[in-house]
């Protein structure tokens, strides 16, 4: 399995600019999340979709961050404009219900996007 | 207050020294309880669950308290490779469909 593939990596913009994170979760995963991570506030939690739908987007922090899931494959999480304070580390992270009970304990976390805003 | 608190540390223990770590939590519904353990510049992932009972994973052992809302970390015969940062995660659902992370604990270990 690939396990949870985030794209890109690293991302350096400027403010003002619009950024774009993507995300394919697990096969087979029904909960996708978007979590933001700084060393002042440690992992937060943003939104969360089950079954392309969202669930709990209570922990955007504004109408600038806006999130999708156009299918069970695919979701993307979107800034704009994009503000210095703006730069963390986003993960991605997926996890089934209906697995085994391993896999339901499990977030399975991509590899992170680290996005700079200068 | 946080839902989910650590310290944050840094532990800096030598290497074959045993370490706690202890995390509590305010949410008294809580159902499922979880360290995950997040190497320097990677992504968290988990290290174990915890049960009611206690349960170990070889050189790892975890507790939980629910009286007093308390889950800890015990690692015995500390490796350099157990150098990370350790996350006390909460679950309300009792599955991982709703995740609550603390800020987490650092260890380094040192020859």
């Amino acid at each position: 399995d690939a396990g949870v593939i985030q794209s890109p990596r690293h991302e350096v913009t400027e403010m003002g600019q619009e950024v774009t994170l993507r995300c394919k979760p697990i096969s087979g995963h029904d909960y996708l999340f978007w979590y933001r991570q700084t060393m002042m506030r440690g992992l937060e939690l943003l939104i969360y979709f089950n079954n392309n739908v969202p669930i709990d987007d209570s922990g955007m922090p504004e109408d600038r961050f806006s999130a999708k899931m156009p299918n069970a494959s695919f979701s993307t999480l979107k800034i704009q404009p994009s503000e210095p304070r703006d730069s963390a580390v986003y993960f991605c992270a997926s996890t089934s219900t209906s697995g085994r009970a391993k896999e339901t304990d499990t977030q399975y976390f991509g590899p992170g996007t680290r996005l700079t805003v200068l | 207050r946080k839902e989910v608190e650590q310290d944050p540390g840094p532990f800096n223990v030598p290497e074959g020294a045993t370490v706690a770590f202890n995390c509590t939590y305010s949410n008294s519904a809580s159902q499922s309880f979880f360290w995950y353990r997040q190497d320097c510049r990677k992504e968290p992932k988990l290290l174990m669950s915890v049960y009611s009972s206690g349960n170990e994973d070889g050189r790892f052992t975890a507790q939980l308290n629910r009286a007093s809302q308390y889950i800890s970390l015990l690692i015995r015969d500390s490796k350099l490779s157990d150098s990370a940062t350790y996350l006390c995660v909460v679950s309300y659902t009792g599955t991982a469909s709703k995740l609550t992370f603390g800020t987490g604990t650092r260890l380094q270990v040192t020859l």
